[in-house]
């Protein structure tokens, strides 16, 4: 079946330290996005990509960096620099005039 | 910049009533606005897309319309079952960027 596979489910971030979350689809889209979601705060776009070797800021990407290497792989890395990092954060990738397709997400903490 | 609006926050209702959830949007040059549902801790489901050129959509119990003159779409569910409990987020989509409403948190009790 086709879909988005992120990866871990959980994870858990020490001061300093970069931690890079793992999302992966096999649906053939071209374009490709990083969320953040916190309470009560709805879905803040983190980056996107709409082709690959190419990706552009979303509107809080302060402390975060993507890849686009393949059309299937857009990995996001939270580093040191991002204070709050703890989040859930959704990967999406889509074609055009087709719905949005997510994963099941990565929950971040700090320890 | 879009903004995109959901009212309620949040609803509790009993089982077998018939629900509208609203969606307002800023800009009405949109490409199309879509229905989502989410689960706790869970990624976006997707539940309806209206193109730009359609008045509505429809799959099973649930209608979505779209009227791009006043800004608004509106999500109707018919007969609400407690497994229709989840947040449901609206999104438009103008250019190639999805903005996403903050949801409608839905509790349909027995």
């Amino acid at each position: 079946d086709g879909g988005i596979t992120q990866s871990p489910k959980y994870l858990f971030r020490k001061e300093g330290q970069n931690v890079t979350l793992s999302c992966e689809q096999n649906l053939n889209h071209d374009a490709m996005y990083w969320y953040r979601q916190d309470p009560g705060q709805g879905l803040r776009l983190i980056y996107y990509s709409q082709i690959v070797n190419d990706f552009q800021k979303g509107d809080i990407a302060e402390g975060y960096s993507v890849s686009r290497e393949k059309k299937e792989s857009f990995p996001l890395t939270v580093t040191s620099a991002q204070k709050n990092p703890t989040a859930f954060y959704l990967c999406a990738s889509k074609a055009p005039g087709q719905p949005q397709h997510f994963g099941d997400g990565t929950r971040l903490s700090i320890l | 910049k879009q903004e995109v609006t959901q009212i309620p926050a949040a609803l509790s209702v009993p089982e077998g009533e018939n629900l509208v959830l609203n969606c307002s949007f800023t800009d009405s040059a949109i490409y199309n606005l879509q229905w989502f549902r989410q689960d706790p801790g869970k990624g976006l489901t997707s539940l309806l897309l209206i193109q730009s050129s359609q008045r509505e959509q429809t799959s099973g119990r649930l209608n979505a319309s779209l009227d791009k003159s006043s800004g608004r779409s509106t999500l109707y569910i018919a007969a609400s079952q407690p497994g229709d409990s989840a947040t449901y987020l609206c999104a438009e989509e103008g250019s190639y960027i999805p903005t996403f409403g903050r949801g409608t948190s839905l509790i349909v009790h027995p």
